[in-house]
């Protein structure tokens, strides 16, 4: 059973705007968060994390929210560029348990039309 | 720069046929894994190493074999093949931070088993 979920398959979005990408998780011990960019041909690369104990995270044009009490998180990506335009997954991992293994989601493919 | 290396990058192989994929990391890193990707399925975990000679299952290990007999290397056996396991797979090893550390992936290896 699919413990981190992304509902959407694609989403495409003009150059310039706001690209916004979600993840439901099912499993409350989740308590670390994270979203890696994958390009064709390439293993995925890490984007950015966030705790449990945060709802936000910012780095540059990508921020992460978390909504515990849903157990939904969203990257937004301000401004979208051509260069974004990778599959995002999403991955949850419960630290407060011991374990380092990452759960992730199906990905969705954005793509930035310029 | 921490790297993953996997190799080959492209396998055909015939059903029973035993084979190896090579992972190396040059950061001499605790925690390793590997991981199959597949449409609709995400990034799903075969084995993990949390150390040398320390190995468990993922979430999907039949079929597969790993060993841990140093840091530096963790290569994924598998010893009879089957269609079902034609797959893009990719090693992981965990950042020097601890639990909380972003992976870094090798760059694949598309397995095709006829």
């Amino acid at each position: 059973d699919q413990q981190v979920k992304q509902n959407s398959p694609s989403l495409s979005v003009q150059e310039g705007r706001i690209s916004i990408l979600n993840c439901d998780y099912t499993n409350s011990m989740f308590d670390y968060f994270l979203w890696y960019k994958k390009y064709p041909a390439e293993g995925p690369t890490f984007l950015i994390s966030i705790s449990s104990i945060k709802d936000k995270n910012e780095d540059g044009r990508f921020t992460v929210f978390l909504n515990k009490s849903a157990k939904h998180l969203s990257l937004h990506i301000v401004p979208s560029q051509p260069g974004d335009s990778a599959v995002y997954f999403c991955a949850a991992s419960a630290l407060q348990t011991g374990a380092n293994n990452l759960f992730f989601g199906t990905g969705t493919r954005l793509t930035v039309i310029p | 720069e921490a790297q993953v290396t996997q190799n080959p990058r492209y396998l055909i192989t015939v059903t029973g046929k035993k084979l190896t994929v090579t992972c190396s990391q040059n950061m001499n890193h605790e925690y390793m894994s590997w991981y199959r990707q597949d449409p609709g399925l995400g990034l799903r975990q075969i084995y993990y190493s949390m150390n040398v000679e320390v190995t468990d299952k993922g979430d999907v290990p039949e079929g597969y074999k790993v060993s841990r007999k140093e840091k530096r290397n963790f290569p994924l056996i598998l010893e009879s093949p089957s269609p079902n396991q034609t797959s893009l797979y990719f090693c992981a090893k965990q950042g020097g931070g601890g639990g909380n550390s972003p992976l870094h992936f090798g760059n694949g290896t598309r397995l095709t088993v006829t």
